[in-house]
């Protein structure tokens, strides 16, 4: 059974770079019709979608993130990351790694837990 | 493409069917998901492409809809069923949420 693991620092200086990692267990990370995306969730609010990489390298961003959004994977430890530049309160939230399917349009069928993310000096 | 849902929040008994409606402001054939994020938790899979059950979700959840209009039914409610429920289309990138229907059990 897949599972999905964030890590990173909870807490983050504005202006400074987020970046998390999520680790992918249980299952094929090298192949398969997989997105490996990245959602959050501001404190009290709803979820946003951050973007996704695939396993070839290519990656696709939310136009409101775009500038600041990097998705890279690593496939020799099943893990794929984010990086997002020049934080400010309002990137203050829970980040979660998840898997798309795209085959059969399944979507999103595996979350991780998420991780809490504070940017704050 | 926005997605809204009705409404924002419900109360309902224990053994009670609700309805949630989830719109969406163009067309996207049946790509809808459904999703339940209980308190403190990470969300959870429901539905995909409007009317399909992820593996393992109970058959008291079911769902319905094309075009712009969907709903999420849950039959049989229980004190677990207590959580936010989300829409998703994905239809088109950027995926898009529904702002959320909190259920509260009475």
């Amino acid at each position: 059974q897949v599972q999905l693991q964030e890590s990173g620092p909870g807490l983050v200086k504005p202006s400074q770079t987020l970046s998390l990692t999520c680790t992918v267990s249980g299952g094929s990370f090298n192949s398969g019709p997989y997105y490996w995306t990245w959602i959050r969730q501001r404190p009290g609010e709803g979820l946003e979608w951050i973007g996704y990489v695939y396993y070839s390298g290519g990656s696709y961003y939310n136009p409101s993130l775009k500038s600041r959004v990097t998705i890279s994977l690593d496939p020799s430890k099943s893990q794929f990351s984010l990086k997002l530049n020049s934080v400010t309160a309002a990137d203050t939230a829970v980040y979660y790694c998840v898997r798309d399917c795209f085959k059969d349009r399944v979507g999103m069928d595996v979350w991780g837990q998420g991780t809490t993310v504070t940017v704050s000096s | 493409i926005q997605m809204t849902q009705s409404p924002p929040s419900l109360s309902a008994s224990v053994g009670d069917r609700i309805t949630i409606s989830c719109r969406a402001s163009q067309d996207i054939s049946n790509y809808v998901a459904w999703f339940q994020q209980k308190p403190g938790k990470a969300p959870k899979s429901l539905i995909y492409a409007a009317s399909s059950l992820h593996s393992g979700v109970p058959s008291k959840f079911s769902g319905s809809g094309s075009g712009t209009d969907f709903t999420l039914n849950i039959s049989s409610l229980q004190p677990e069923d207590h959580a936010t429920y989300y829409c998703q289309q994905y239809n088109s990138y950027p995926p898009t949420f529904g702002p959320g229907t909190t259920v509260d059990i009475k």
